[in-house]
């Protein structure tokens, strides 16, 4: 399977708890995106990078959260001190052009619930 | 401020019939791209459909295709010969500006189909 893989898919963690989630990229995809979904709402822009380099990063993107691209491969996002707002998915998407024109290919989510 | 609107919160549609999915949009930039997208119940986005905003022609796309207004700023979604593996959540995408910038999708609420035999 060469698709966007994000692990783990669900996720149960307490309230105040750090949890860590990870993106592994179409592998020929220089630019990753991280995205939020709330129930009944389209997802929403988290942060964005280019290679390794993390060249924006939304309102929403609080200060408990961090997300990393090492060697401009994986991504890992992480969110510390977790609260019952940040219960979302969590979507992560690839794509390898510049422009306008290409599509983004997104994983299949991570399911987040604190409780 | 970028902005879609799908203002169908959700949609029936019978086996077999065509349906349209409704979407406009806000932008000042005169570069820039509309997508839709599928949402099945299992999360993934799944990528249905592309127009650019120089795009004269109407995109299509198997039996999806894309009525395009540009003066209008709508970008409605026609799926014809529904089928029962069409229900599912329908998003309304855009994307901004010319290379280098971040080109970051900003989605609309989304329509739910459903697909009746």
């Amino acid at each position: 399977d060469t698709g966007v893989s994000q692990n783990p898919r669900h996720k149960i963690t307490k309230r105040g708890q750090n949890v860590t989630f990870r993106c592994d990229p179409i592998s020929e995809h220089n630019r990753l995106y991280w995205y939020r979904q709330t129930l009944g709402q389209g997802p929403e822009f988290l942060t964005y990078f280019q290679n390794e380099a993390q060249l924006e990063k939304s309102r929403l993107l609080s200060d408990r959260f961090s997300a990393e691209r090492p060697k401009g491969s994986f991504s890992t996002l992480e969110i510390q001190r977790t609260e019952q707002g940040d219960s979302a998915m969590y979507l992560c998407a690839s794509r390898a052009n510049t422009g306008v024109s290409t599509e983004a290919f997104f994983g299949q989510g991570t399911r987040l619930t604190v409780v | 401020a970028q902005k879609i609107t799908q203002t169908q919160p959700g949609m029936f549609v019978q086996e077999k019939e065509a349906v349209t999915l409704d979407c406009t949009y806000d932008t000042s930039d005169q570069s820039y791209g509309l997508f839709w997208y599928k949402q099945p119940s299992s999360g993934e986005m799944i990528f249905l459909i592309y127009q650019g905003s120089y795009d004269e022609q109407n995109a299509t796309e198997g039996r999806y295709s894309l009525n395009f207004q540009k003066a209008r700023k709508s970008a409605n979604l026609v799926i014809s010969a529904s089928q029962l593996g069409d229900s599912a959540m329908y998003f309304c995408a855009m994307r901004e500006g010319y290379g280098g910038a971040t080109n970051k999708l900003i989605f609309g609420t989304g329509t739910l189909l459903a697909v009746q035999p």
